[in-house]
């Protein structure tokens, strides 16, 4: 079964500054990734999807990640935080075991931007 | 840009009642899905329903739940007894196909049992 971990449930950064938001997956077949942002009181905002393309991946807003086999990563990373980027960010992967598309989420890391 | 709508945005309900909770997919999407997010914790799968039959349920979704699509453009999640740990925002999802198709996702309904 698919599952993802992510490391840090609260990242906090300064305007400018180098987001990284970690995600490592766990999946015996090849995974379908994604990340999601949620914006207080609003849904989940898909950012970037990984399907076996390209291993690097552009999203919205800025943000990119970058999927690694052999670290079974799928890092979040944008080059200059913003203050509109604070929110929560969940990684997610398509459970294929089951076939219909079920994402399977992390816990979320919550994005602070200081000035 | 189409989007899923989810109606009320909070609902306050007595525990043992029956709650129903609406969405409105984008229109031409044919997977639709419900997760729930107790608060502070994840993101939970509880059910995914194409062709008009549930094709997946977690375990959350038991028979106190059903989901419905009663016309061609609502579906519905249905709690027939509602429990205090029924509390949780609940979303709405839609994606045009499975797999690799990503899906869209609602604002949420906020249900409090109380």
């Amino acid at each position: 079964a698919q599952s993802v971990t992510q490391l840090g449930s609260h990242v906090s950064v300064s305007e400018g500054a180098l987001v990284l938001l970690r995600c490592n997956y766990s999946s015996s077949v090849p995974p379908y990734l994604f990340w999601y942002v949620q914006y207080p009181n609003q849904g989940l905002q898909l950012l970037l999807k990984y399907t076996s393309a390209a291993t690097l991946v552009k999203g919205i807003n800025g943000f990119e990640a970058e999927f690694k086999k052999s670290e079974t990563s799928f890092h979040l990373t944008k080059p200059s935080a913003h203050m509109s980027d604070a929110a929560e960010y969940f990684c997610a992967v398509s459970d294929r075991d089951g076939g219909y598309n079920k994402l399977i989420f992390g816990a979320g890391t919550r994005l602070a931007v200081h000035p | 840009e189409p989007e899923v709508t989810q109606t009320p945005s909070h609902q306050v309900t007595q525990m043992g009642q029956e709650v129903i909770l609406r969405c409105v997919p984008i229109s031409n999407h044919l997977y639709f899905y419900w997760y729930r997010q107790i608060l502070g914790q994840k993101v939970e799968f509880l059910v995914s329903f194409y062709n008009n039959e549930i094709s997946e349920k977690s375990e959350i979704f038991d028979d106190q739940f059903s989901v419905e699509r009663p016309d061609g453009s609502n579906f519905t999640l249905k709690i027939r007894s509602t429990k205090l740990e029924d509390s949780a925002m609940y979303f709405c999802a839609s994606s045009v196909g499975n797999l690799y198709q990503p899906q869209h996702f609602g604002d949420g309904t906020r249900l409090s049992i109380l």
